[in-house]
């Protein structure tokens, strides 16, 4: 089945650095979803994008939907100890929602 | 509490020997959907179902079955486990299958088949 690109597969960052992390596809997306997964627990959600373009925040947390509706992109600022775990992208164009195959973060104090 | 709940959180079992992860929703979903996370390959989709005594095959169903008799659960069937099943199984629900309405996932369970 499809999967998306993403990159990098793992970062290790000291505490305070911002993070950049993106998705891409040879496809186009209506939807861009980010996730994030704790250690131990399953995927939840941190940011929806439903709009070519559209950029959204959530705290520390922003993410864009790219132009060409093929990727997309989410930025982490100020990085703290508990941003520790997997991020996955996830897109969808119909009624299939595919997933991206994670991005590791480990942050140092 | 909404929430997907699924047990067993932890299980090793041996080749061969059938087992059934159950899975639970108490948010009245009508799509549910299984997923196995193995390293470097994200979550991939095994089976999911749009409603009750509707379901259908993802990317990886093979050696998996589901069944949807109420619209609150959804098992996940091994009918002989295989080593090449060991993996991190998450359950999820959503509203709809519509891909842009947001799943809510379970917890995980981590199964080893020796």
């Amino acid at each position: 089945g499809q999967q998306l690109n993403q990159s990098p597969q793992s970062m290790f960052i000291q505490e305070g650095e911002d993070v950049s992390m993106n998705c891409t596809s040879s496809s186009i997306f209506n939807t861009w979803l980010w996730y994030k997964q704790d250690p131990g627990e399953g995927p939840v959600l941190l940011i929806a994008l439903y709009k070519a373009g559209e950029l959204t925040s959530n705290g520390r947390l922003t993410a864009q939907f790219g132009i060409t509706r093929k990727d997309s992109f989410l930025n982490i600022s100020a990085s703290i100890p508990s941003d520790v775990g997997i991020y996955f992208c996830a897109g969808s164009h119909t009624d299939k929602l595919i997933f991206g195959t994670g991005t590791r973060l480990q942050v140092f104090p | 509490e909404a929430q997907v709940t699924q047990n067993p959180r932890y299980l090793i079992t041996v080749t061969g020997k059938k087992l059934t992860v159950t899975c639970s929703q108490n948010m009245n979903h009508e799509y549910m959907s299984w997923y196995r996370q193995d390293p470097g390959l994200g979550l991939r989709q095994i089976y999911y179902s749009m409603n009750v005594e509707v379901t259908d095959k993802g990317d990886v169903p093979e050696g998996y079955k589901v069944s949807r008799k109420e619209k609150r659960n959804f098992p996940l069937i091994l009918e002989s486990p295989s080593p090449n099943q060991t993996s991190l199984y998450f359950c999820a629900s959503s509203f709809s299958g519509s891909g842009a309405n947001v799943l809510t996932f379970g917890a995980g369970s981590r199964l080893t088949v020796l």
